[in-house]
């Protein structure tokens, strides 16, 4: 069965304290993995996708990789704006219709 | 619209009652999701649409539940024989995918359920 499984569950940081969120997937075939954000009360944004091992993508403080059984989502230097909850997704060969979520790491900044 | 609409963005009903949520997804997108998210939790998968047809029901928790597609654009979930286990906040997303496609899902901001 494909599972997506997520560390830590809540993350609280001071401002500029650099750190990574995991997450450890297990799928028939790895079709693509995707990071969102997700602010209160909002649906989730979308922040990457990685198609392959060894693939990195990068927008401002946040830099995704990819490994065969694993993805990071490193935060450098991070702000209080970046507090939100970052949600893990894969997509598998399998089912590919089906994109399955990470239950999410709360990521809080303190200022 | 520019985004992804869902309607009523909070609903509060009766155990016993049905309930239909609605969903306005992004102007050309063949691709439409339905899933779950209990308080604190990740997103459940319950069903994906492309174009009028659902070729993955599986995440459907129970047939109280069911979903529709018309003209390859809205889309209804409806639940029937509310209980409240179904609380929660239902989120639908929309993307260009065609099946087994990789294009990123765009959200709604979801519909809050309360089932007293």
């Amino acid at each position: 069965e494909d599972q997506v499984t997520q560390s830590p569950e809540a993350l609280r940081l001071q401002e500029g304290e650099s750190s990574s969120l995991n997450c450890s997937y297990t799928v028939s075939g790895l079709r693509g993995l995707f990071w969102y954000r997700q602010d209160p009360g909002k649906g989730p944004e979308f922040l990457f996708t990685l198609y392959s091992a060894g693939e990195e993508k990068e927008k401002e403080r946040l830099k995704a990789t990819l490994t065969k059984k694993e993805s990071f989502l490193h935060i450098t230097a991070p702000k209080p704006e970046d507090s939100a909850t970052y949600l893990c997704a894969v997509q598998a060969d399998s089912s590919a219709s089906k994109i399955i979520f990470g239950s999410g790491t709360r990521l809080s900044i303190r200022p | 619209g520019a985004g992804v609409s869902q309607s009523p963005s909070n609903k509060v009903t009766e155990k016993g009652k049905d309930v239909e949520l609605r969903c306005d997804p992004i102007s050309g997108h063949t691709a439409l999701y339905w899933y779950r998210q209990s308080l604190g939790q990740g997103l459940e998968f319950l069903i994906y649409f492309q174009g009028n047809s659902a070729p993955d029901k599986s995440g459907l928790p129970s047939d109280r539940f069911s979903a529709e597609r018309t003209g390859g654009s809205v889309s209804t979930l409806t639940i029937q024989r509310t209980q409240q286990e179904d609380s929660a906040v239902y989120l639908c997303a929309s993307s260009l995918a065609r099946t087994g496609g990789r294009e990123k899902l765009f959200f709604g901001s979801g519909t809050q359920l309360s089932v007293l």
